[in-house]
């Protein structure tokens, strides 16, 4: 089946330290989306990534979705300790088929 | 408040017990979701269903079974079948269409004593 692959696995920084993780996906994505789960939760949607190219901001996060829609990125710039949790990335291909996850980066920040 | 509720929160199951996790939604959402989290293996697909009295299966169906007779319902059965069914189990439901993101229910922890 489809898959999603996400790196790193885990991620230690200082707090106001940049953080960044990584989606790829062998064949070309319909759409991307970004969920966050905190330590203990559920995850919660973030964005969704659906144009070449495409860039969104949320605060001090940055989505980035590749030209060839294979890829995609969040950055946090300047970590702070409520970015504490589990980053997912989910690939969507067509019509209402279920997303594929990524196995998710774990970031912990140092205060 | 609209939501996405699961319960039990913790569900303690002895070997070759069935149990059911129930999931339940107030969203008016047409798809469900069930998802199987491990450490470090991410969110994997159990079965999923588009429509009322439907369902597929997802990637790691075996040892586990559904319904969907409401569209507000989707119970997930972990069977005797279900070779190591300890995990952190999750229900979502989205509305129709591909731009939309999932709700998730806060979860249940199943552990197999």
């Amino acid at each position: 089946g489809q898959q999603v692959m996400q790196i790193p696995q885990y991620q230690h920084v200082q707090e106001g330290e940049d953080f960044t993780t990584y989606c790829n996906s062998s064949t070309t994505l319909s759409n991307i989306q970004w969920y966050k789960q905190r330590p203990g939760g559920h995850p919660v949607f973030l964005i969704q990534l659906v144009k070449s190219g495409e860039v969104k901001k949320q605060k001090r996060l940055t989505f980035q979705f590749g030209e060839a829609k294979k890829n995609s990125s969040l950055h946090i710039t300047a970590t702070q300790t409520t970015d504490v949790g589990t980053y997912f990335c989910a690939g969507g291909w067509s019509g209402n088929t279920p997303l594929v996850f990524g196995k998710g980066t774990r970031l912990s920040v140092i205060a | 408040d609209g939501g996405i509720t699961q319960s039990p929160k913790y569900l303690f199951r002895k070997e070759g017990q069935n149990v059911t996790l129930s999931c339940e939604q107030n969203l008016n959402h047409d798809a469900m979701y069930w998802y199987r989290q491990d450490p470090g293996q991410g969110l994997r697909l159990i079965y999923y269903s588009q429509i009322v009295n439907d369902f597929q299966k997802g990637d790691i169906a075996e040892g586990y079974s559904v319904s969907r007779e409401k569209k507000e319902s989707f119970p997930l059965t972990v069977t005797s079948a279900q070779k190591n069914p300890t995990a952190f189990y999750l229900c979502a439901s989205r509305r129709q269409g591909a731009n939309y993101g999932y709700t998730f229910g806060s979860g249940t922890r199943l552990t197999v004593v």
